[in-house]
């Protein structure tokens, strides 16, 4: 089963608003990442946060950690139209890969 | 230029044909991977290999069978392909120290069995 649930699935705002999106897991793990894919496009890595930090920033990104609740937030803010695409967050837990959620679509209308 | 690039782009067959699909990168990382999206996007992870070794086979079906002549090159040959093989195939790429680094991807592979 997947490990990370994502949540909302699809999200729609107006340009120039802050979209955030929350990702909860199962099980311990070493880091969480979020990665977006652009339609028909293969996967951009934006941004890894260790178990042991507890928020991170990334130009206009900010995620958030929080292990003992398991779950994670992505929050982008003063969207674009460019920011539109599946954003999904992956978590390394020393299984030697990255175990995917499900993805949330971010729609920016401009 | 191009860090995990991946051929072909599209692929459509028929069934009980085979296939291959082919993924080089040039980042100098040591682990390779091979990710299957479904129509649901749904991505799962199916092999890695590490330095030429396969670290993870999960439970993909033996008609699919990956080969890795060198670290930067990792293919996936698949056998006698089905209706359900249709999915795109991702070609990743990391270093095997992944505590501070994400996955590199290759921009996939559509696969349709028809």
């Amino acid at each position: 089963s997947q490990q990370g649930e994502e949540d909302p699935q699809a999200l729609s705002i107006q340009e120039g608003e802050n979209a955030t999106m929350n990702c909860s897991y199962k099980t311990s793990i070493n880091n969480l990442q979020w990665y977006r894919q652009n339609s028909g496009r293969g996967l951009v890595h934006l941004i890894l946060i260790r178990s042991n930090e507890r928020e991170k920033h990334s130009g206009r990104l900010r995620v958030t950690l929080d292990t003992s609740k398991k779950s994670s937030s992505l929050l982008i803010t003063a969207s674009r139209a460019a920011d539109t695409a599946s954003y999904f967050c992956a978590t390394d837990a020393n299984g030697n890969k990255l175990v995917f959620g499900a993805g949330t679509i971010l729609r920016v209308k401009s | 230029d191009t860090a995990v690039s991946q051929t072909p782009k599209y692929l459509v067959t028929q069934m009980g044909n085979d296939k291959s699909i082919k993924c080089e990168q040039n980042l100098g990382h040591d682990t390779m991977y091979w990710y299957k999206q479904d129509s649901k996007k749904f991505l799962k992870i199916m092999f890695s290999y590490n330095n030429k070794e396969l670290i993870i086979n999960e439970t993909v079906p033996n008609r699919f069978s990956p080969k890795s002549p060198d670290k930067a090159h990792l293919n996936l040959h698949i056998n006698s392909l089905e209706l359900g093989d249709s999915a795109v195939y991702f070609c990743a790429s990391s270093q095997w120290d992944r505590t501070n680094y994400g996955y590199t991807f290759g921009s996939g592979t559509r696969l349709t069995v028809v």
